[in-house]
């Protein structure tokens, strides 16, 4: 079955450190990965969308990359700040079938 | 421009009755997703629905629950009889039509306790 996983539960840093995250996929082709970040208590919002035929994405101090052959997305949140702290969630948009997949998230803490 | 509204924010129902969660997706658009979101889990896909249409319902449990998008009004996810096992997170996204599923815009969510 399609299964998007995000392979760490849990990631704490330091304060103006690199974050990353990983976005793994198998069974699945997508067309399109999106990342959201979701706080406590609320609703996730929308931060990239990253294209099958796109490598690289950039937004102020986020990045995020789509390796097809890897069937893989990193999300990287640079000079990282503790109002960074948050759950990030990876989703998988098929154009065929329309729903998003998501994982079940990386909650990054980020100490100051 | 009001985001995706949702209410009740937070609803107790005991267990055997009927739950009604209302979502009011941005103005302009005409896509609406509902997710399920257990306590320590992601986000499950449940239904996607335009204006009176149900595009997608393949997340939906085969009973009990049902979802509806009217011409007029919010849309309505029902769950009859309520099980504690119903006790979650329910999110409601929306999106333009011209963006489809690629940037849904999600409400804060209506925290269902089922006792």
């Amino acid at each position: 079955s399609q299964k998007i996983e995000q392979n760490s539960e849990a990631l704490n840093i330091q304060e103006g450190k690199t974050a990353t995250l990983t976005c793994n996929y198998t069974n699945y082709s997508p067309a399109y990965l999106q990342w959201y970040r979701q706080d406590p208590g609320r609703g996730p919002v929308f931060l990239l969308l990253i294209r099958e035929n796109e490598k690289e994405k950039r937004k102020e101090r986020l990045k995020v990359t789509f390796d097809t052959t890897l069937k893989q997305s990193l999300f990287h949140i640079t000079a990282s700040q503790p109002a960074d702290s948050a759950t990030y969630l990876c989703a998988a948009v098929n154009t065929n079938a329309g729903k998003s997949t998501f994982g079940d998230g990386t909650t990054l803490t980020v100490k100051p | 421009n009001a985001g995706v509204m949702q209410n009740p924010r937070h609803l107790v129902r005991r267990r055997g009755q009927e739950a009604r969660l209302r979502c009011s997706p941005m103005k302009g658009h005409s896509h609406v997703y509902w997710y399920r979101q257990l306590p320590e889990e992601g986000l499950k896909f449940m239904v996607y629905l335009q204006k009176e249409n149900i595009i997608d319902e393949s997340g939906m449990p085969k009973e009990r629950f049902s979802a509806e998008f009217p011409k007029e009004g919010p849309s309505i996810l029902r769950i009859q009889q309520v099980v504690r096992g119903d006790s979650a997170a329910y999110f409601c996204a929306s999106s333009p039509p011209t963006s489809g599923y690629y940037e849904q815009y999600f409400g804060p969510g209506t925290r269902l306790t089922v006792t």
